[in-house]
């Protein structure tokens, strides 16, 4: 079983409002990740928890707040977003020491009004 | 200089051919490398990985490493239509407080012509 969930699949939300993304995974992984990626770009690093800690913030803007509430569930809250911080937000994991193979959720898509 | 280079494509190859995906990397160190197939609007899926110097197969799919030439290759054999899509090459970086992080190319869009 290589699955990780995103929810939801789609959201739209105008300026002002908050929300967030969730992100399971049930394989004892124990880094998790969160990446962006715009249309026709590769994904890029947001954040990496590894053992429920944050452990790069790759200078996104507080805009973004990751949170890891525990080993299997990683979560995105999202706040006063801009229309560029459009794109799809792809949540990975790995087992965090030895095999380094990442595996993607399906990702969320994100619409800022 | 970009991390990790691949070219765009599209590489077109018509059905149950093979088809060669290159990428070169800069950083001399890296020690993991992948391979992910990206169709549109959905999520990378792992497909390979690879480690050690030289081959590494799996079902219709070798993926080659030559860590001296910096180099790493993705063939697909008997290509289906099935196989179009966006292939990503991915080198990782251990991280100090625990993790990896992914570099991606930019990505090479295959199409399996009928």
């Amino acid at each position: 079983d290589t699955e990780v969930t995103q929810t939801p699949k789609h959201l739209v939300m105008g300026m002002t409002n908050k929300k967030s993304l969730k992100c399971e995974q049930h394989m004892g992984h124990r880094a998790m990740y969160w990446y962006k990626q715009k249309a026709k770009k590769p994904p890029e690093l947001m954040f990496v928890y590894s053992y429920e800690k944050l452990s790069i913030n790759e200078s996104v803007p507080s805009r973004f707040s990751p949170e890891c509430p525990n080993s299997s569930l990683l979560n995105l809250h999202l706040h006063a977003l801009q229309p560029e911080d459009s794109a799809l937000y792809l949540c990975a994991s790995s087992p965090g020491t030895g095999r380094t193979e990442a595996f993607f959720g399906q990702g969320t898509r994100l619409t800022v009004v | 200089q970009k991390e990790v280079e691949q070219n765009s494509g599209p590489l077109s190859v018509p059905e149950g051919a093979i088809a060669s995906l290159n990428c070169t990397y800069s950083d001399r160190g890296s020690q993991s490398f992948f391979w992910y197939r990206q169709y549109s609007g959905k999520s990378p899926e792992l497909i390979m990985s690879i480690y050690s110097n030289g081959d590494k197969e799996d079902g219709r799919f070798t993926a080659q490493l030559n860590k001296a030439s910096q180099y790493v290759s993705l063939l697909i054999r008997d290509s289906q239509p099935s196989d179009s899509a966006t292939y990503l090459c991915a080198v990782s970086q251990g991280l100090t407080g625990g993790g990896n992080k992914l570099t991606f190319g930019t990505g090479t869009q295959l199409k399996v012509e009928l």
